[in-house]
């Protein structure tokens, strides 16, 4: 059974900073990887999307990294802003079974501080 | 472009009472759809999700079931809520057309039970 996990389960960072979220995953014959963001009470917003074949995907201040075989993935973020304050989830489509089905992480609850 | 509409965006029920919550799609043919839940201080959990028509797999059992009358219409039911099913109901979508199968989520109904 994939179980995917994210640390830290919260972080408060100064504007302006550089930070780094971890996603792990337990089994890594993946299809897919995708990182979202919601913000309180909200949805989810789709940020990045990596394939099982990609390395990375960029969009404007966010990087997103996948190694495959140690099951983990890293969402960088350049430059916060207060505006980056939200909850960051990751979550994973396997290769086997049916209906693209995700699991998610637990999140990382960011505050990005004036 | 496709947009995702759910309602009601917030719902109060007794224990007891029927439960209906109705997901559309727009902009977009034969989506895969899902429910998922979010209960306090957990992660997404899925529910269900459809491929097609009266096609309904269910990923965990429980107290409720769900439906798709229509190619963009998904609806999660209830005969009688319990307490746990208190929580944040999210609808989202994913295309066969695109071989990546993003998947983007609705606005989500917030869904208490007394």
């Amino acid at each position: 059974k994939q179980e995917v996990t994210q640390i830290p389960a919260a972080l408060s960072v100064p504007e302006g900073e550089n930070l780094v979220l971890n996603c792990s995953f337990t089994d890594s014959a993946i299809y897919n990887l995708q990182w979202f963001r919601q913000d309180p009470g909200k949805g989810l917003t789709s940020l990045l999307l990596i394939q099982s074949s990609q390395r990375e995907q960029t969009s404007g201040r966010l990087n997103a990294s996948l190694d495959k075989s140690s099951g983990r993935s890293t969402l960088y973020i350049a430059a916060s802003q207060p505006g980056d304050s939200a909850t960051y989830l990751c979550a994973v489509r396997l290769l086997t079974g049916g209906g693209n089905k995700l699991t998610f992480g637990t999140g990382t609850q960011l505050k990005v501080e004036l | 472009s496709q947009t995702i509409h759910q309602w009601p965006a917030t719902l109060v029920q007794p224990v007891g009472s029927p439960l209906s919550l109705e997901c559309t799609v727009e902009g977009t043919s034969n989506p895969n759809l899902y429910w998922y839940r979010q209960a306090a201080g957990r992660g997404l959990q899925l529910l269900f999700y459809s491929v097609g028509i009266g096609q309904i797999s269910s990923e965990v059992p429980q107290n409720l079931s769900a439906s798709r009358p229509q190619d963009r219409q998904f609806i999660l039911s209830s005969k009688k809520l319990l307490l746990s099913d208190s929580g944040f109901y999210l609808c989202a979508w994913s295309t066969q057309a695109i071989r990546v199968h993003e998947q983007y989520f609705g606005p989500g109904t917030r869904l208490t039970v007394t």
